[in-house]
């Protein structure tokens, strides 16, 4: 079955820092791949998405390429901002076989001090 | 506003006693799903529903049912609620299976 791995947290960083937070997937068919965050208290809004290799997803400073050769979709953003504190998983949608499911890592919390 | 709207937030019920947790979206999405998170499972799929009177199984799909009787509405039913259902559960909607899901901001629920 489809599975999402993420590293796991918690990652603290400073502000300005660099971020990277890792992903990589198992899917038996074309995946579209999507990262979601969560701040506290509140429900998952869609940070950025891809559909297909190559693709690279981009908002709010934030990137991840989807990458076929390596089933990976690590996200990065240049500097953090203690704003950006909160909880990012990734996910999967697979529309295989006339279904569709959207699996989900187990997230990775992100606090960035000032 | 387009939004997903999930009732009640927070409920705290006692075993075996039915509840309803409604789901209810203004933005005409075919796909509607229902998800629950736990400390250290991540998000979990109960169910999903490709369009009306379309629903299938997800990832943790027993002790739920789901109904899909008008686009905009996808109600979660607990006939028999038990305490490992205990949990923050989430509805979201989505257009299209490549484009991304609107989540509501959940619904809190304790059986004691």
């Amino acid at each position: 079955g489809n599975s999402v791995t993420q590293m796991e947290g918690p990652v603290t960083l400073s502000e300005e820092a660099f971020l990277t937070i890792n992903c990589t997937y198992t899917a038996t068919g074309y995946p579209s791949l999507f990262w979601y965050v969560q701040y506290p208290g509140e429900g998952l809004q869609l940070l950025l998405k891809a559909t297909k290799a190559d693709d690279k997803g981009s908002n709010k400073g934030f990137e991840a390429t989807y990458r076929k050769e390596t089933t990976s979709f690590h996200l990065e953003k240049g500097s953090v901002q203690v704003s950006d504190s909160a909880v990012y998983f990734c996910a999967l949608g697979d529309s295989g076989a006339g279904s569709y499911q959207l699996t989900f890592g187990k997230g990775t919390k992100l606090s960035v001090i000032p | 506003e387009a939004q997903v709207t999930q009732n009640p937030r927070y409920l705290i019920t006692v075993t075996g006693k039915k509840l309803t947790v409604t789901c209810s979206q203004n933005m005409n999405h075919e796909y509607m799903s229902w998800y629950r998170q736990d400390p250290g499972l991540g998000l979990r799929q109960i169910y999903y529903s490709m369009n009306v009177e379309v629903t299938d199984k997800g990832d943790v799909p027993e002790g739920y049912k789901v109904s899909r009787k008008e686009k905009r509405n996808f109600p979660l039913i607990l006939e028999s609620p038990s305490p490992n259902q205990t949990s923050l559960y989430f509805c979201a909607s989505s257009p299209t299976e490549s484009y991304g899901y609107t989540f509501g901001s959940g619904t809190r629920l304790t059986v004691v």
